[in-house]
């Protein structure tokens, strides 16, 4: 149990367009969704609180206009990367949090994003 | 402010034991995780501890300590497949995951 899918896997594209990103947790129901950024060889970094039925809650340095999130149901949350430049290229990776203690995160298995 | 320390990389042989150490400070304290990441993919969820003590899951067991602030992952007979990223995370009083920078372990044959 407990899995989440993100889609799609792997994006590539071009400079000033939009992305946007899928998280589902396919099996359990998730108030609550995490956004993390990764760059290579370096640690997670969280972007954002994704709360079902709320708006989401940035992290500092983090351009909510920029990263727009969208946690429409209990088991969807997504991730608009807009107006995308080169370095906004990273791993982009969801969790879903169980709804109940000890409220551990499951992850999704990431987007890397490329943007030329 | 809230931190979480572990080391950056080690080093072991296959088929030793290696104990990756982890503090943290944090602001107010419901529990503590590991999580395995490889290259390129995302986090797996490994074990969790909010009371004193060794959690033993087959090769892997997880140790806490809340007076000291301390936890450690301990891996048994390690395999090649066992190198991996390991990141420790403490839960905070408003359940947010406060992450440690991940401690990237190398397996040597």
């Amino acid at each position: 149990g407990a899995v989440v899918s993100q889609h799609p896997s792997r994006v590539i594209c071009k400079s000033g367009t939009s992305v946007k990103i899928e998280c589902r947790s396919l099996d359990f129901q998730a108030t609550t969704m995490f956004w993390y950024r990764q760059f290579p060889k370096q640690s997670l970094m969280l972007m954002a609180t994704s709360n079902e039925g709320s708006k989401a809650t940035y992290e500092q340095g983090v351009e909510k206009d920029k990263f727009l999130i969208n946690h429409a149901s209990l088991t969807l949350s997504t991730l608009t990367v807009t107006s995308a430049h080169p370095e906004d290229s990273s791993f982009y990776i969801c969790s879903a949090r169980l709804d109940r203690e000890p409220y551990e995160q499951y992850f999704g298995p990431g987007t890397r994003l490329t943007v030329t | 402010g809230q931190n979480i320390d572990q080391p950056t990389e080690m080093t072991a042989t296959e088929g030793a034991i290696v104990q990756i150490n982890c503090t943290y400070q944090t602001s107010g304290f419901n529990g503590l995780f590991w999580y395995q990441q490889h290259a390129g993919e995302a986090p797996t969820f490994l074990s969790y501890n909010v009371l004193d003590g060794l959690e033993e899951k087959g090769r892997f067991s997880s140790f806490l300590s809340r007076s000291k602030g301390y936890s450690y992952l301990l891996l048994k007979e390690l395999q090649m497949k066992d190198s991996a990223s390991y990141l420790c995370a403490a839960l905070d009083s408003n359940y947010q995951l406060i992450w440690g920078a991940g401690t990237k372990l190398i397996i040597k044959p």
